[in-house]
């Protein structure tokens, strides 16, 4: 597709149910980001992905989180049994590569899901 | 760690006015810095980038340098208009790495 594509745009789960958030990237983009974004802050790193292999989860807070990109191209971002303080955007990024790529390589943002956790 | 302070909103501006957001930087080595914008009900943009010191970014009227000397990316724009009312972050990369560090954003709001 022409840009980075979020699924769903917006949900609401109630707590401790498990939610899945998806994300297709920029076709032929090698590198794939997840942020979090609480409500009034900037996003913040949570994991990254070089093809299908997970080359950083140091950012997701605790082993609720997970996520994978089984084939190098769609990722889901997964987060279980779910607490109210994980209610946030959550953003998907991608770029044509990262790791040791050249300098300024620019990631492009998805419209983000909105998870609101009740 | 390497981190990003922007000034805190919001800023209210009349149309035509001048505009400056402020950021400044703490990095290791010789990062890449940036300015997206998020617009009401859309996602993440990026807005411009500059890559080593000095260099200038510019895009829509808006323009930052890179600022070794001061560790600064400052934004500007001559004369905003009501469609430039957004959220702007500022953010870095540092060569080698992968991740990028927000600022917590900046809200600008311009009255007709």
């Amino acid at each position: 597709g022409a840009g980075v594509s979020q699924s769903p745009r917006y949900k609401v789960t109630k707590r401790g149910q498990d939610v899945a958030l998806r994300c297709d990237p920029i076709s032929g983009h090698v590198s794939l980001y997840w942020y979090r974004q609480a409500l009034g802050q900037g996003p913040e790193f949570l994991t990254y992905f070089n093809y299908e292999a997970q080359q950083d989860k140091s950012g997701l807070p605790n082993d609720r989180f997970s996520a994978e990109r089984p084939e190098g191209s769609i990722s889901t971002l997964t987060i279980q049994r779910t607490e109210q303080r994980d209610s946030a955007m959550y953003r998907c990024a991608s770029s044509l590569a990262g790791g040791i790529g050249p300098s300024g390589n620019t990631i492009y943002f998805g419209e983000g899901s909105w998870l609101t956790v009740v | 760690g390497d981190s990003v302070t922007q000034m805190e909103g919001p800023v209210t501006l009349s149309e035509e006015a001048f505009l400056t957001i402020n950021c400044t930087y703490t990095a290791t080595g010789y990062p890449s810095l940036f300015w997206y914008v998020q617009y009401p009900g859309e996602g993440l943009q990026l807005l411009l980038k500059a890559t080593k010191a000095d260099d200038k970014g510019s895009n829509k009227g808006f323009e930052a340098t890179y600022r070794k000397e001061t560790t600064s990316f400052h934004l500007e724009k001559g004369s905003v208009q009501v469609s430039d009312s957004a959220v702007y972050f500022c953010a870095l990369s540092t060569p080698g790495t992968y991740k990028y560090i927000f600022g917590t954003g900046t809200r600008l709001k311009v009255l007709a």
